[in-house]
């Protein structure tokens, strides 16, 4: 499988825990994306890497969020301190023309 | 300030029927405008896209038609099917080098009925 693969596909986290979630983009793939989706939304913009290079975060990822993209290849989204407003569909998507979206993870904070 | 206004937010369709989603956007910097579509439990999945220079594109049963003056642009999905039951969002991006940040409508849920 050559597409975007993310990595847990559902996680049900307790308030408060941290929670962490991978994406491998395509390979040959230099731009990578995260947004997020909320129930009967559109995806929201979260972040951007150019290569390992973090270079745009939107103002929806508070403090709590950090991602990294080491060396480059895949990426993961932290999320520490998790509140019940952190549920949601995290989408990765890597670029070279057009996106290409993982699956995402859905995350519901209980 | 939502970018991408999109309507319907649900819509049923007979099978064969045509059905249309429509999005309005604010912003005349954005110059690529997709379409994607989203199965449950799964990412969007790019359906087709348009430019501002053009009016209409069409790709099989899938016509997107572009008002530039309007800003606003439409999805067209010709002899519908059980298989294109489905959210559907549309989206505008104005690329910045190689930064593409996409804003989404909230997306319409077609149901079409066999």
């Amino acid at each position: 499988d050559t597409g975007v693969s993310q990595d847990p596909r559902h996680k049900i986290t307790k308030r408060g825990q941290n929670v962490t979630f991978r994406c491998d983009p395509i390979s040959e793939h230099n731009r990578l994306y995260w947004y997020r989706q909320t129930l009967g939304q559109g995806p929201e913009f979260l972040t951007y890497f150019q290569n390992e290079a973090q270079l745009e975060k939107s103002r929806l990822l508070s403090d709590r969020f950090s991602a990294e993209r080491p060396k480059g290849s895949f990426s993961t989204l932290e999320i520490q301190r998790t509140e019940q407003g952190d549920s949601a569909m995290y989408l990765c998507a890597s670029a070279s023309d057009g996106y290409t979206f993982g699956s995402g993870t859905r995350l519901t904070v209980v | 300030q939502q970018q991408v206004k999109q309507s319907p937010q649900s819509l049923i369709v007979q099978k064969g029927g045509i059905s249309i989603i429509n999005c309005a956007y604010e912003n005349t910097a954005f110059d690529y405008f997709p379409w994607y579509q989203q199965f449950p439990g799964k990412g969007p999945a790019l359906l087709i896209a348009i430019r501002p220079d053009v009016s209409e594109k069409k790709e099989g049963r899938f016509t997107i038609s572009f008002n530039k003056s309007a800003k606003q642009f439409s999805l067209h999905i010709m002899d519908s099917q059980p298989g294109d039951s489905a959210t559907y969002f549309c989206a505008a991006t104005k690329p910045i080098y190689n930064f593409n940040k996409f804003y989404f409508g909230s997306g319409t849920k077609l149901n079409v009925k066999p």
